[in-house]
């Protein structure tokens, strides 16, 4: 079972309607990660939270807003998205202080249709 | 600068018979490698990593990988192939970044187990 969990699932959406992804962590991990995955690809890195403050933005479009209200939450705004926005976004978590030896630890994704 | 090559976009193996899923990998750091398997419609569950402690690390499952600085790579093996290891599997390296992590993606390979 996967410790970082996702809500909602799924979600379709029409391109002018606002809504939010939510993600959540309890292992006291305090970076937190949004990605992005098309079919058949990798993920893209989109965000990125330190100690609850932005560190990387990987130059997304500003119809994408994340917020991190406290350690354990991240959330992912949308507004007035594209169908090529259509994604399964993936939320990820992991411990400071370890260089690159540290996991990240990802949750289940939100599948988003934007029609 | 780092970056991760997986030589195969498809394996596909006999159930009960070995996988090899090859990995290479170019690092200017000491590098930490993982892989990470995700199944259809759910998120990257982590296989295994190497963080400069022994060279052939086990993981879940029954999947381990040798980690063979000479030749550059971190490939993936499982002596028997079961059903349920269908999925699509990602070769990962990552350095930090600030206080987090950076990912850098393999284009990931397929592997297909035929009964």
């Amino acid at each position: 079972d996967t410790e970082v969990t996702q809500t909602p699932k799924h979600l379709v959406m029409g391109m002018t309607n606002k809504k939010s992804l939510k993600c959540e962590q309890h292992m006291g991990h305090r970076a937190m990660y949004w990605y992005k995955q098309k079919a058949k690809k990798p993920p893209e890195l989109m965000f990125v939270y330190s100690y609850e403050k932005l560190s990387i933005n990987e130059s997304v479009p500003s119809r994408f807003s994340p917020e991190c209200p406290n350690s354990s939450l991240l959330n992912l705004h949308l507004h007035a998205l594209q169908p090529e926005d259509s994604a399964l976004y993936l939320c990820a978590s992991s411990q400071i202080g370890t260089g690159g030896r540290g996991s990240l630890f990802f949750g289940e994704g939100s599948r988003l249709t934007v029609l | 600068a780092q970056s991760v090559t997986q030589l195969d976009s498809h394996v596909s193996v006999s159930e009960g018979t070995p996988v090899l899923l090859r990995c290479n990998y170019s690092s200017s750091y000491s590098p930490s490698l993982f892989w990470y398997v995700q199944h259809p419609n759910k998120g990257l569950q982590l296989l295994l990593k190497y963080t400069s402690a022994a060279t052939l690390v086990k993981g879940i499952n029954g999947f381990e990988a040798e980690f063979k600085k000479s030749e550059t790579s971190f490939h993936l093996t499982k002596p028997s192939a079961h059903m349920s290891d269908a999925a699509e599997y990602f070769c990962v390296v990552s350095h930090a970044s600030g206080s987090a992590r950076q990912l850098t993606f393999g284009s990931g390979t397929q592997l297909t187990v035929l009964p």
